[in-house]
């Protein structure tokens, strides 16, 4: 079955150091991955998606995200966090589009930015 | 611009009582999704639809229930609402047209607690 682990729920790093948040995934054939973000009391924004071709993805607000097959994950980074990125942050594996483009979800981490 | 809403925003109900969350989007797409926010567990899939009068249960729909009569609506309905129901609903749409690259593009969200 597929599944998707963020193994931090909760970060906190400070403003201006670079950040690396975890996710990894299990699913059979070639995944569809996703990074979303939720700011409080918001809905979720896609920050960028990986279908196939270069595995480095470059998203909005800095952030990128690296494919690595070999271990089944998808990191996302930024080199410099800002005090605006503290939100939740969700990664997610795509059951494809000849499967309806249904999502599963990581639990989410929660960033923290200290001053 | 095209866009997803979701009302009402906030709501307060009674256990025992059906409770209709409404979700409207105008990008014409043809995939619409509920999913259910709760802590710990990420966002989880209620019911999906890939079209007028097609509606499909997911990984949580005991107690849900979706129609679709058009498009651009998704109401999803709690037919008798429970405390095990207090949560933040999200509604979801993508365009199958885009194939590969389908990506759901999600609503602000609804707060709903059952008292």
């Amino acid at each position: 079955a597929q599944s998707v682990t963020q193994p931090d729920i909760h970060i906190t790093v400070s403003e201006g150091a670079s950040l690396e948040l975890r996710c990894n995934y299990s699913y059979g054939a070639t995944p569809y991955l996703f990074w979303y973000v939720q700011s409080p009391g918001q809905g979720l924004q896609l920050l960028l998606k990986y279908f196939s071709g270069d595995t480095l993805v470059q998203g909005i607000k800095g952030f990128e995200a690296e494919f690595k097959r070999s271990q089944s994950s998808f990191n996302l980074r930024k080199p410099s966090v800002h005090w605006s990125d503290a939100a939740e942050y969700f990664c997610a594996v795509g059951a494809g589009y000849n499967q309806g483009g249904k999502l599963i979800f990581g639990q989410g981490t929660e960033l923290s930015v200290k001053p | 611009d095209a866009e997803i809403t979701q009302s009402p925003r906030h709501k307060i109900t009674e256990t025992g009582r059906q409770v209709t969350l409404a979700c409207h989007q105008t990008w014409n797409h043809n995939n619409m999704f509920w999913y259910r926010q709760d802590l710990g567990h990420g966002l989880r899939l209620i019911h999906y639809s890939y079209g007028v009068q097609d509606t499909n249960k997911g990984e949580v729909s005991d107690g849900y229930s979706v129609s679709r009569s058009n498009t651009e609506d998704l109401p999803l309905t709690l037919e008798s609402a429970a405390s095990s129901q207090t949560s933040v609903y999200f509604c979801a749409s993508s365009d199958p047209r885009q194939g590969r690259e389908e990506t759901q593009y999600f609503g602000p969200g609804t707060r709903l607690l059952v008292l």
